[in-house]
């Protein structure tokens, strides 16, 4: 397998301020990666892919102004919510692709619980 | 429309019974990967199964089974002896192209599994 952190594991911040989640991929580069969203029980909806070295791309209805996403380098993706208000809190899961010899499989990090208050 | 459907919103089984959860998909895409995921309520996505749509055999992992009936476009989850431990979220995911696709997974809507002592 291979290993995926994210940080911080949770955070709270007030309302107006941003938010910056970085996304790692430990032991393996990871040109691609994705941005999920997860409200409590439901599914994870994918808000943007982003490839190292080129603008994002998001998913219809996702704000790009709103949720900044670089992806620096092969081992780091962020994820930054602007101006963040209490809608915006939520489970944020990023996922790394890594190739393999007979294709690509996707990593999950472990998520990332921000409460706006 | 829905390209995973996970019909089942909660499910309950005995300890050491097994149990199938329900997944079906619609792709005009010949070539698309199955994939099964575990949330439990810690939040991390454990990836369980994989199954390729050309892949003649059902795959297998451990206490895992995928039932996979392509006519059908199904891709039922089958967990033989249920432990406690497997109380969880379970999400059936979709990935369209071939093994080396940059596509993005697609989940359902997920089934909570509920295992009772």
């Amino acid at each position: 397998g291979a290993v995926v952190s994210q940080h911080p594991s949770w955070v709270i911040c007030k309302s107006g301020t941003s938010v910056k989640i970085e996304c790692r991929s430990l032991d393996f580069q990871a040109t691609t990666m994705f941005w999920y969203r997860q409200f409590p029980k439901q599914s994870l909806m994918l808000m943007a892919t982003s490839n190292e070295g080129s603008k994002a791309t998001y998913e219809q209805g996702v704000e790009k102004d709103k949720f900044l996403i670089n992806h620096a380098s092969l081992t780091l993706s962020t994820l930054t919510v602007t101006s963040a208000h209490p809608e915006d809190s939520s489970f944020y899961i990023c996922s790394a692709r890594k190739r393999l010899a007979g294709g690509t499989e996707q990593y999950f990090g472990p998520g990332t619980r921000l409460t706006v208050t | 429309a829905q390209k995973i459907t996970q019909t089942q919103p909660g499910m309950f089984v005995q300890e050491k019974e097994a149990v199938t959860l329900d997944c079906t998909y619609d792709t005009s895409d010949p070539s698309y990967g199955l994939f099964w995921y575990k949330q439990p309520s810690s939040g991390e996505m454990i990836f369980l199964i994989y199954q390729g749509s050309y892949d003649q055999q059902n795959a297998t992992e451990g206490r895992y089974s995928l039932n996979f009936q392509k006519a059908r476009k199904s891709a039922n989850l089958v967990i033989s002896a249920s432990q406690l431990g497997d109380s969880a979220m379970y999400f059936c995911a979709m990935r369209e192209g071939n093994a080396g696709s940059a596509r993005q997974l697609t989940f359902g809507s997920g089934t909570q599994l509920t295992v009772l002592p």
